[in-house]
């Protein structure tokens, strides 16, 4: 079985531009989740996706956003980059999310410049 | 609001030696508690995954324990090798849908 993918693997972009993360899950699994990682602040929640439906959103400000589509895979989108925006984003994907084993994609490596 | 501490933050060992990561949490009121391996620059790989109703779990040469009373969880690996080098985090997961992380142990197994 495949596990979780996430595309691109790298980027780089300039502050002001917008980004799109896209994350493919375990064929099967439902929920997804978002984390950002950052050598300062570790690992940081940032939404999860249930069915198309988001239940939780971490403490983020508003330039990120997600969503799912009906076949579990997700996009997250942030807008105008920061500089400290630069971060390895992981996804990850399980059977419901709750209580369920999480399973983490590569991650993708995003640099502002 | 859940906190997940991880001790040490760093540990180097010769290889061979079996070894103890710790994991502590603040709130009791969890799902599971779920152990990760990262290399540099890496995802996650899961470990081990405990309930909240187990006490332990195990895979290979490695053990995790949990104690929700004391807040405490322990990873043990049993005669470490230089491949076992990595980031280990360990995570909370409760009914809000989220995993909270500790922040690291960054462990070296030297030849």
């Amino acid at each position: 079985k495949a596990g979780v993918t996430q595309t691109p693997r790298y980027l780089i972009k300039t502050r002001g531009q917008q980004v799109t993360l896209s994350c493919s899950p375990i064929s099967g699994h439902r929920s997804v989740s978002w984390y950002q990682q950052t050598p300062g602040q570790g690992l940081q929640f940032l939404f999860e996706y249930f069915s198309e439906t988001q239940r939780n959103k971490g403490n983020f400000p508003g330039r990120f956003s997600g969503r799912q589509f009906s076949n579990s895979r997700s996009e997250m989108n942030v807008s105008t980059l920061e500089l400290g925006d630069s971060a390895l984003y992981l996804c990850a994907s399980s059977l419901t999310g709750q209580g369920f084993e999480q399973y983490f994609g590569p991650g993708t490596r995003l640099t502002v410049t | 609001k859940q906190e997940v501490t991880q001790i040490p933050a760093a540990l180097s060992v010769p290889e061979g030696e079996n070894l103890v990561l710790n994991c502590s949490f603040t709130d009791s009121a969890i799902y599971n508690l779920q152990w990760f391996r990262q290399d540099p620059g890496k995802g996650l790989t899961s470990l081990l995954l405990i309930q909240s109703s187990q006490r332990e779990q195990t895979s290979g040469r490695l053990n995790a324990s949990l104690d929700k009373s004391s807040g405490r969880s322990t990873l043990y690996i049993a005669a470490s090798q230089p491949g076992d080098s990595a980031t280990y985090l360990c995570a909370s997961g409760d009914s809000s849908y989220k995993l909270i992380f500790g922040s690291g142990t960054r462990l070296l197994v030297r030849p």
